[in-house]
């Protein structure tokens, strides 16, 4: 089966840039999704389809994807930022969705 | 406004089977594929299963297929997700989240509905 790996936790300081990454075989050949889920919450949508940014998702929040790395950029950090992020594909090949294990963004 | 509400969580036995259920509100329900997303207790996300637009195509993770079944009522607007013979690690918040087809991102979530399995 298909899996994505992810760094467990990352911090960046307030007003700098976070970089999550999400690796994968041959990612770049996959849209890649990002989910921003802060404590006790539901997950949300923040980048789809590699760059795209739903409304209301600040342009502070950025997304790439190449080879087999997608990356989730993440500038001038606040703290309202805090929470974990996760990356997702649909695999074709077994026809399933796949997150990978998620990165705690901790801003101190 | 666009809304997915979850309903059916509770404590089941091992064994048991339950069924957790989303209402959908504020869009156009018979347009969009749906999905359930399972969370174990400080756990990541978990996909479990998928349903089409007009339940054409149905999708079950290896860890549910044989017990779970997925499905909709478009005249109501709800999907529905039965999992049978549970196991502890059934347990979690169930999220049903929507996308435009079933291989696309999950661009709507509900709160999610809490299932523990013990005796």
């Amino acid at each position: 089966s298909y899996v994505l790996t992810q760094p467990a936790s990352v911090s960046v300081a307030p007003g700098k840039t976070a970089t999550i990454t999400c690796g994968g075989y041959d990612l770049g050949s996959k849209d890649v999704h990002w989910y921003q889920q802060r404590p006790g919450q539901a997950p949300v949508l923040v980048v789809s389809d590699d760059d795209y940014r739903p409304s209301g998702i600040p342009e502070r929040i950025s997304g790439t994807n190449s080879g087999n790395t997608a990356t989730l950029t993440i500038s001038r950090a606040e703290a309202g930022d805090e929470a974990d992020y996760y990356c997702q594909v649909w695999d074709d090949v077994t026809n399933h969705q796949v997150f990978g294990g998620g990165t705690r963004l901790t801003v101190l | 406004q666009e809304l997915l509400v979850e309903s059916g969580g509770g404590v089941v036995q091992p064994g048991k089977s339950v069924r957790v259920t989303c209402e959908a509100s504020g869009f156009m329900f018979v347009n969009y594929g749906m999905h359930w997303v399972r969370q174990a207790p400080g756990k990541g996300l978990e996909w479990v299963a998928a349903i089409a637009y007009d339940a054409a195509k149905i999708y079950y993770a290896e860890s549910v297929k044989g017990r779970a079944t997925i499905s909709r009522d478009n005249s109501k607007n709800t999907v529905s997700l039965q999992l049978s013979n549970l196991r502890s690690d059934d347990s979690g918040v169930y999220y049903c989240s929507r996308s435009v087809i079933t291989t696309d991102s999950f661009e709507l979530w509900g709160q999610g509905t809490l299932v523990t399995v013990s005796s």
